[in-house]
């Protein structure tokens, strides 16, 4: 599996965007692009995911790179409740089962 | 509806013990997967279900380790002859058919297994 690449650590203020960047330079063409977050002393749970194209559902956004080489997820309003681990994982469509976490992202929200 | 449940929510046992920890998967879901979390870490990828089958086992770490599903529901990770170096949270995870696509995985809150 393509690995990904996240800053260990990020702070946003409450009610603010927050932009969680991933860096994938050695994406292939099957490869899906999935996020999924981790709360306090709870399992993961799955944000978003896309290929090619922005896409939004009622949790966030994820932009993806024109080159595919990079990727965005986007929180549009913080809160307390967001403050988690946040993981983006590369699947490829043709054999990606299992998911390969790699150490995320710690996301902390000030109020 | 019911999420994925897994027990004990914590187990604490002593070097060389044997252990076992059960997944109740979301009803109707066919495809299992079982991850280990060590402190400061993502999870990792142990075995994964389909149906009855164990469909890839290539992240059990050595043949302490075994799990099974014998009727395509429940699972249960065994641990045999406990190390220290197993402390971690056993976490499992469910989805509904566990095809090619990447569909979500659901995950159960982990089983914190300390061994002293």
């Amino acid at each position: 599996d393509a690995k990904t690449t996240q800053p260990n650590s990020m702070e946003s203020n409450e009610e603010e965007p927050v932009h969680l960047p991933c860096n994938h330079s050695t994406i292939s063409g099957t490869d899906y692009i999935h996020w999924y977050r981790q709360l306090p002393s709870q399992g993961p749970e799955y944000v978003i995911h896309g290929l090619t194209s922005n896409v939004n559902n009622r949790m966030a956004s994820l932009a993806i790179a024109e080159d595919r080489k990079s990727s965005t997820l986007i929180l549009h309003r913080a809160t307390l409740r967001d403050a988690a681990v946040y993981y983006c994982i590369l699947r490829d469509v043709l054999s990606g089962n299992k998911l390969v976490f790699g150490a995320g992202t710690i996301l902390r929200v000030k109020s | 509806g019911a999420g994925v449940s897994q027990t004990p929510s914590n187990k604490v046992t002593e070097k060389g013990k044997y252990v076992e920890l059960r997944c109740d998967p979301i009803s109707g879901h066919t495809a299992l997967y079982w991850y280990r979390q060590s402190l400061g870490q993502g999870p990792e990828f142990l075995i994964y279900f389909q149906g009855t089958g164990a469909a890839d086992d290539s992240g059990l770490p050595n043949d302490r380790f075994f799990a099974v599903r014998p009727e395509g529901s429940v699972s249960t990770l065994k641990i045999q002859r406990t190390e220290r170096g197993d402390s971690a949270v056993y976490l499992c995870a469910s989805s509904l058919n566990g095809g090619l696509r990447g569909e979500t995985q659901y995950f159960g809150p982990g089983t914190r297994l300390l061994v002293l």
